[in-house]
């Protein structure tokens, strides 16, 4: 069976205190691990698509990494702004794309 | 560039009543996908369309719920009758095809079922 798991589920961090978020993945046949952001009363926001194992994508203060059973959202030096629910999805085989629950990040001035 | 629009941003009505929402996609959007989200919880995808047909609709509740998009453009996702446990988020995303392209997801509708 398909199953994306996000952890932590929260995450408080002091401004400029870095770390990482992470989404362990197993589903048949991955087509693409995405990467949103969403604030609330808002709908998800694209942040990155990884495809292979060793992949790395980066804007700003955000870097995804994708290995074969599990991907990292790494934030450096966060900043009050950065503050929103970060969603990690999965395309499979079946072109189905199959959502986690999420990690809900505050970024504390 | 116009994101995708939805319509309306918040509804609530009493179970068994019906409900509509409206999703307008990207322009030149071929794919269109309607997803429920529940507090607390990721998106799940419901119905997906390219152009005016249906590719997936395995997780549509169809005793209840019903979506059509006849031009290929804009899509109406329909409730009828509406249960407690309808209570949630709608969200319309688009993508240029169905294969590996990114999905571009819409502010979504809330609705609440009392």
């Amino acid at each position: 069976e398909d199953q994306v798991t996000q952890s932590p589920e929260a995450l408080r961090l002091q401004e400029g205190e870095s770390s990482s978020l992470n989404c362990s993945y197993t589903v048949s046949g991955l087509r693409g691990l995405f990467w949103y952001r969403q604030d609330p009363g808002k709908g998800p926001e694209f942040l990155f698509t990884l495809y292979s194992a060793g992949e790395e994508k980066e804007k700003e203060r955000l870097k995804a990494t994708l290995t074969k059973k599990e991907s990292f959202l790494h934030i450096t030096a966060p900043k009050p702004e950065d503050s929103a629910t970060y969603l990690c999805a999965v395309r499979t085989g079946a072109n189905n794309l199959f959502f986690g629950t999420g990690t809900r990040l505050t970024v504390i001035p | 560039e116009a994101g995708v629009a939805q319509s309306p941003r918040y509804k609530i009505i009493e179970k068994r009543q019906s409900v509509a929402f409206w999703c307008n996609p990207i322009s030149g959007h071929a794919t269109l996908y309607w997803y429920q989200q529940i507090l607390g919880q990721g998106p799940k995808l419901l119905i997906q369309f390219q152009n005016n047909g249906v590719v997936d609709d395995s997780q549509l509740p169809k005793d209840r719920f019903s979506a059509e998009r006849l031009k290929g453009v804009d899509s109406t996702l329909k409730i009828q009758p509406a249960k407690l446990e309808d209570s949630a988020v709608y969200l319309c995303a688009s993508s240029l095809v169905l294969v590996l392209d990114t999905q571009y997801f819409g502010p979504g509708t809330r609705l609440t079922v009392l």
